[in-house]
């Protein structure tokens, strides 16, 4: 089966400028998360969906980032004013329906944010 | 805030083994995950736990204690490839969110 699957794998912006990072999760699998990892860092959960439903975006710098997944499937982060805080790898991840039966997360291999 | 604590490196040797810590706490537990990230890659699953004691898979091994917020990954007959980052991340209750530590550089050296 494929994976999750992210893009672009690089992207270098200057300070202010907007980008945008696109998933596509695995088939069938309807919890998709967005996580955000500095470097040597951990990743730290900014948004996850359910479908298209948004559950928890409190983590999410709301006056620059914003995130949808309109039809339950792909979804896109996008980052209106970037700053070099926002420096980091943005991984993508999704997990299939149900508590019992799976145990793990599938992430994708991330983009890598650079902001000068 | 959830908070999960990992130290930030460790080193060992070939041939022998390493325990990487992990304590935890949280305002809910479903479990605790462990993760492998190589430098530039993605997290990849290593093991899951929720029931206290030690879960054996061979050259990874998870311990857990539920009542001091504590795990560790044992890793035994340590290889020079085994040098990564080890994550842990706590699973909520509600949709398998995942809470992680910073993670711990294990660096095995010949």
């Amino acid at each position: 089966e494929a994976g999750v699957t992210q893009s672009p794998r690089y992207a270098v912006l200057q300070e202010g400028q907007a980008v945008s990072f696109w998933c596509d999760p695995i088939s069938g699998h309807d919890t998709l998360y967005w996580y955000q990892q500095p470097r040597d860092q951990g990743p730290q959960l900014l948004v996850y969906f359910r479908d298209e439903a948004v559950i928890d975006n409190s983590q999410l710098p709301s006056d620059r980032f914003s995130a949808v997944r309109p039809k339950g499937t792909n979804s896109t982060l996008k980052i209106q004013s970037a700053k070099q805080g926002d420096t980091a790898t943005y991984l993508c991840a999704s997990s299939p329906p149900g508590q019992i039966s799976n145990e793990r997360l599938f992430f994708g291999h991330g983009t890598k944010l650079s902001v000068l | 805030g959830q908070g999960v604590e990992q130290p930030d490196n460790l080193m060992s040797v070939e041939g022998t083994f390493a325990r990487v810590n992990c304590t935890y706490s949280t305002s809910g537990f479903n479990g605790l995950s462990w993760y492998q990230q190589r430098e530039g890659h993605a997290p990849v699953f290593l093991s899951y736990v929720v029931l206290d004691g030690l879960k054996d898979s061979g050259h990874f091994s998870t311990f857990l204690s539920r009542s001091n917020g504590y795990s560790y990954l044992l890793l035994t007959e340590l290889q020079i490839k085994d040098s990564a980052s080890y994550l842990c991340a706590v699973r909520m209750p509600n949709y398998n969110v995942l809470y992680f530590g910073s993670g711990t550089k294990l660096t095995v050296e010949p």
